[in-house]
């Protein structure tokens, strides 16, 4: 069974830091890796998606990689923003061999970027 | 609409009622899935739709709950004869098609409170 696990649970930074998030997942089989966001009180906004035979994905300030063989993903952020305060989500889903493209999801890492 | 809608915003009930929660997808996405989110934790999945069909209900905890999505297009979720543990928020969230490294769209969800 897949599981997925995020580290920090909660950080805490001043405005201007980079920042890295880790998730780590048990099964190597993934068909990809997707990285979200979550506002209190709102659904889940689509960060960057990486195929499995992608080594990572870049939009504006946030920069995502995947080592599959390790089960490793890592969401770096660069010059925080207050703005960028949410919960961070990271989900796998498994090869169509493997059943639906159900996402299994880690229990996110909290973000408070300080003024 | 432009994204995901889902209805009601918030549902209160009291244990043992049956509640209906709607979903509509984004027009012409192909893929449908129910995710349920505990506080704290990570949203877990609950059943998945291409189409009209029913692909895989395999994360519905018991058979208190069903879905459906007649026409392809708007899907309900329902439960019956609520109990307390059912109280989550119950996110929708839709895909252009099946694997296709197309990310997911998820709605604001209805948060559930059972009394």
């Amino acid at each position: 069974k897949q599981e997925v696990t995020q580290i920090p649970a909660a950080l805490s930074v001043p405005e201007g830091e980079n920042l890295v998030l880790n998730c780590s997942f048990t099964d190597s089989a993934i068909y990809n890796l997707q990285w979200f966001r979550q506002d209190p009180g709102k659904g889940l906004t689509s960060l960057l998606l990486i195929q499995s035979s992608q080594r990572e994905q870049t939009s504006g300030r946030l920069n995502a990689s995947l080592d599959k063989s390790s089960g490793r993903s890592t969401l770096y952020i660069a010059a925080s923003q207050p703005g960028d305060s949410a919960t961070y989500l990271c989900a796998v889903s498994r090869p169509p061999q493997g059943g639906s493209e159900k996402l299994v999801f880690g229990k996110g890492t909290k973000l408070t970027v300080n003024p | 609409g432009a994204g995901v809608s889902q209805s009601p915003r918030y549902k209160v009930a009291k244990r043992g009622q049956d509640v209906a929660l709607r979903c509509d997808p984004i027009s012409g996405h192909v893929s449908l899935f129910w995710y349920q989110q505990a506080l704290g934790q990570g949203p877990e999945f609950l059943t998945y739709f291409q189409n009209e069909a029913q692909l895989d209900k395999s994360g519905l905890p018991s058979d208190r709950f069903f879905a459906e999505r007649p026409e392809g297009s708007v899907s309900t979720l329902k439960i019956q004869r609520t109990q307390q543990e059912d109280s989550a928020v119950y996110l929708c969230a839709s895909s252009r098609r099946a694997w296709s490294n197309q990310p997911q769209h998820f709605g604001d969800g209805t948060r559930l409170s059972i009394l």
